[in-house]
Parts: structure tokens; C-alpha cells; sequence
């Protein structure tokens, strides 16, 4: 079983950008498929997008194409979110998640989750 | 994208009862690619049940899932005092995942 640990809380300006790191131990990191969900106070989660370690591939819901980049450095077995022209709007826990995803559909489901990180977005 | 109508939205039920919770999609889930998470205040979600009805190591057999195409039901045998909390489902059968609006199943 992985066990996934994220950085601690932030408080952010409107228009600055936010950087939320996810290390991952136990297990084989490069096996694995990481997802960054969010979920905003009181309400639903949301997924946002996923990173393939080994490969370094990326894809992201289309919401969140172009303000979004997840990164994963394989030497730290660390996955991380950064978030660009934030708004209140993205006040938000941002939980990241290891993703068992299907061949064919590539999407999957998420079995092990960090503690997840508060963004606080305000002027 | 396939949207998920979770119903109802709040589940008021006693320990010892048994709870039932629904899932509507919008259209078919490919191969039943649906799974069901619980969540507590403050806490992150946990996985209960993947590919509508497969069972989660270290999840009590009081859960269960079940379900095809655009139904897709939870079922929590007798409730025990640990499992009022919020329940979502979330398919991955689509071109991109999404979760339901959650099910809050709250103490009469």
C-alpha cells in the first residue's frame, strides 16, 4: 500500500500561483498513477488531472487545461500540483491520489489518498 | 462527460438500519466502471467499492455495490455508529472521470 504525504497549508493572493507537493512511499512509484482532486469548502470533489511518472505524461480535465501543470520527480518519489492565476474560486483542499487506471477507458478509480492541502485564496 | 445524479442527497436512517444509496448516470458507464467512496469530516475520501461491485481489502462486508449501465446502488447492511458520513460515487468509464454530489448519511 502507498502512502502519500502533502505539503502543508497556503495562503494565496488573487493572481499568484500555488505549488503543492505529494510524496509518495511504499511501493514502486514508476508503477504508479498519480491524480490530484480537489474539493472546495462544503462541496464535491473534483478531479482535476493525473501524471504518469514513468512516462511523464500528463492529462488534465478540460477545465483546467493551460492553469494547471503536475510534475513528479522520480529521485524523491514526490508528485506535484501547481495551480496559475488563482482566484477565490479555487480556495479549495486539493487531495493527490494514486489512480488505478483502466486500458480502456484511461481513466480509473483512486485507492490511496494524501491528507490533502488547504489553498486559501484572498486578498 | 458523463454527469452522476447521487440520490437522495441526505439518508437519515439509525444504527442497525439498512442503507441504500443511488447513482444515476447520464449515460452508460463502460464496463460498469463505477466506484463508491466514503468521506469524513476533515478526512479524505476512502475507497470502498471499484468496478461497481468488487470489494476493497480492509472494507467490512456490510458494503456493498452493485448495479449496471446507468444504475448503480451502495447498500450498507446495518449501519454502525463509524459509518455516518458522506458517500460519493464516481465513474471511470467515460473520456474523463467525474464524482456524484455525494449522499450524506446522517443519525435519526
Amino acid at each position: 500500500q502507498v502512502q502519500l504525504v502533502q505539503s502543508g497549508a497556503e495562503v494565496k493572493k488573487p493572481g499568484s500561483s500555488v505549488k503543492v507537493s505529494c510524496k509518495a512511499s511504499g511501493g514502486i512509484f514508476n508503477s504508479y498513477t498519480f491524480s490530484w482532486v480537489r474539493q472546495a469548502p462544503g462541496q464535491g470533489l473534483e478531479w482535476m488531472g493525473r501524471i504518469i511518472p514513468l512516462l511523464g505524461r500528463t492529462n488534465f480535465a478540460q477545465k483546467f487545461q493551460g492553469r494547471v501543470t503536475i510534475t513528479a520527480d522520480k529521485s524523491t518519489t514526490t508528485v506535484f500540483l501547481e495551480v496559475n492565476r488563482l482566484t477565490s474560486e479555487d480556495t479549495a483542499v486539493y487531495f493527490c491520489a494514486r489512480d488505478w487506471i483502466t486500458a480502456d477507458s484511461g481513466n480509473g478509480y483512486f485507492d490511496s489518498w494524501g491528507g490533502g492541502t488547504l489553498v486559501t485564496v484572498s486578498s | 462527460e458523463i454527469v452522476l445524479t447521487q440520490s437522495p442527497g441526505t439518508l437519515s436512517l439509525s444504527p442497525g438500519e439498512r442503507a441504500t444509496l443511488f447513482c444515476r448516470a447520464s449515460q452508460s458507464v463502460t464496463s460498469n466502471y463505477v466506484a463508491w467512496y466514503q468521506q469524513k469530516p476533515g478526512q479524505a475520501p476512502r475507497l470502498l467499492i471499484y468496478g461497481a461491485s468488487n470489494s476493497v481489502t480492509g472494507i467490512p462486508d456490510r458494503f456493498s455495490g452493485s448495479g449496471s449501465g446507468t444504475d448503480f446502488t451502495l447498500t450498507i447492511s446495518r449501519l454502525e455508529p463509524e459509518d455516518f458520513a458522506v458517500y460519493y460515487c464516481q465513474q471511470y468509464g467515460g473520456s474523463s472521470l467525474s464524482f456524484g454530489g455525494g449522499t450524506k448519511v446522517e443519525i435519526k
